[in-house]
């Protein structure tokens, strides 16, 4: 198994680019999420999915947007790129069966906005 | 909503010496509480996890944690430091995961 996949690893953007941080598992996992790293602040939950057509929001969700259309994609978007944005990006996902499960981390991507 | 509270962004220990990394939790129902742990510029990597099977938990590479209901806590201690423990350390209580600000780990040879 390849695990939680990122891609791509590092990117520079432009002020109001938009583009697309994409995650892939082959786990079979029901739940995915995506959160951002920046200093001092911990990781925080963007977004998340219990299922594919199911996503919910997480404490930072403004000026991201995601789908669930499978199982093993969870791509994030960002439409309009802000220098805010600038951080590392880490995309999660975990089994739903068996009671609470362990979360299995992809590699990140380190984004920055200029 | 359901949160963590890591006292200390940084704690310095010698090689050999007592680890103890403090977390305390908000939960307004029983919490699944975690300790993940990132080296310099990798992912995160699960330590240990408590589901209320039991409240002393042990994890991988010597650590430990206890579950204390009375005290809303959940601290991370390791008997003896090694260099290579040297790394950042998170809480988090979930569902959804939801992490603390972490704590980074310094061992002083």
């Amino acid at each position: 198994n390849a695990g939680v996949t990122q891609t791509p690893k590092f990117q520079v953007l432009k002020t109001g680019q938009s583009m697309t941080l994409q995650c892939a598992q082959d786990m079979n996992h029901e739940y995915m999420s995506w959160y951002r790293q920046d200093p001092g602040m911990g990781l925080r939950l963007i977004h998340y999915s219990v299922g594919a057509g199911i996503t919910d929001q997480g404490e930072v969700p403004n000026g991201y947007n995601v789908s669930r259309s499978t199982t093993e994609d969870f791509p994030l978007r960002l439409l309009s790129a802000a220098p805010s944005q600038t951080s590392v990006y880490f995309c999660a996902s975990r089994s739903l069966a068996g009671g609470l499960d362990e979360q299995f981390f992809g590699p990140g991507t380190r984004l920055t906005v200029l | 909503a359901q949160s963590v509270t890591q006292l200390g962004s940084h704690v310095s220990v010698s090689e050999g010496a007592l680890v103890l990394l403090r977390c305390n939790y908000s939960s307004s129902v029983p919490p699944y509480l975690f300790w993940y742990v990132q080296y310099p510029n990798q992912g995160l990597q699960l330590l240990l996890k408590y589901t209320s099977a039991a409240t002393l938990v042990k994890g991988i590479n010597g650590f430990e944690a206890e579950f204390k209901k009375s005290e809303t806590s959940f601290h991370l201690t390791k008997p003896s430091a090694h260099m290579s423990d040297a790394a950042e350390y998170f809480c988090a209580v979930s569902d959804p995961l939801v992490f603390g600000k972490g704590t980074r780990l310094s061992v002083i040879a």
